[in-house]
């Protein structure tokens, strides 16, 4: 099966910039995840989908950020305007149903604000 | 909240070195506990998980024991190789979201 993928895979933007980062999961998972990593630290949860439906946002930063899930299939992470500190790299994921499913990573997209 | 706590890196070994990558929780209730590990230019994968207390997961050489005593979930290989630098990252998932809480990863270096 394919993967999850990611697009772009880099992108430097200035600040007050908009970004659009798009994931792709494996066809026929219903839940797909957004984390980010920034330098050094812990890959932290942003927001989680089941199909179409946000099912949890608290970690999303703030209203700057705007994520959508099309038709329950790919789904899309608006940053605007970026700031300096949105930089980071941001993986998506996907995994099928149930509390033990492994979750399938993307390569990432590593964001750079200058 | 739930925390993932892993020792810090870089950890660099020569190959067939004996490996521990420790990593301790905190969790309500009963976690289960992952590793995934990152190749270089790679997305994150799943390397092992253990979902009860006692419970001992393996894979490609790696074993780790949930420890709920210790709330621990170290990582170990008895001979690592080249192909084996990477970033592994503890995690857990509990609670009634499951979302997978991760550590900051830890940086494996071997040198031939």
């Amino acid at each position: 099966e394919a993967g999850v993928t990611q697009f772009p895979s880099h992108s430097v933007i200035e600040k007050g910039q908009t970004v659009t980062l798009r994931c792709d999961p494996i066809s026929g998972h219903d839940n797909l995840y957004w984390y980010r990593r920034v330098m050094g630290k812990e890959i932290k949860f942003l927001l989680h989908f089941v199909k179409e439906s946000k099912q949890d946002e608290s970690g999303m930063p703030n209203n700057r950020f705007l994520a959508e899930r099309t038709g329950g299939t790919y789904s899309t992470l608006k940053v605007q305007p970026a700031e300096l500190e949105d930089s980071g790299v941001y993986f998506c994921a996907s995994s099928r149903e149930g509390i033990n499913s492994p979750l399938h990573f993307g390569n990432g997209t590593r964001l750079t604000v200058t | 909240g739930d925390s993932v706590t892993q020792m810090e890196g870089p950890v660099t070994l020569s190959e067939e070195a004996f490996l521990t990558i420790n990593c301790t929780y905190t969790a309500t209730g009963y976690p289960s506990l992952f590793w995934y590990v990152q190749y270089p230019g790679e997305g994150l994968q799943l390397l092992l998980k253990a979902t009860k207390a006692d419970d001992k997961g393996s894979n490609k050489g790696f074993e780790a024991t949930y420890r709920k005593e210790t709330t621990s979930f170290h990582l170990e290989k008895g001979s690592v190789q080249v192909s084996d630098s990477a970033v592994y990252f503890c995690a857990l998932s509990a609670g009634g979201s499951y979302i997978p809480t991760f550590g900051r990863g830890t940086s494996l270096i071997v040198h031939p």
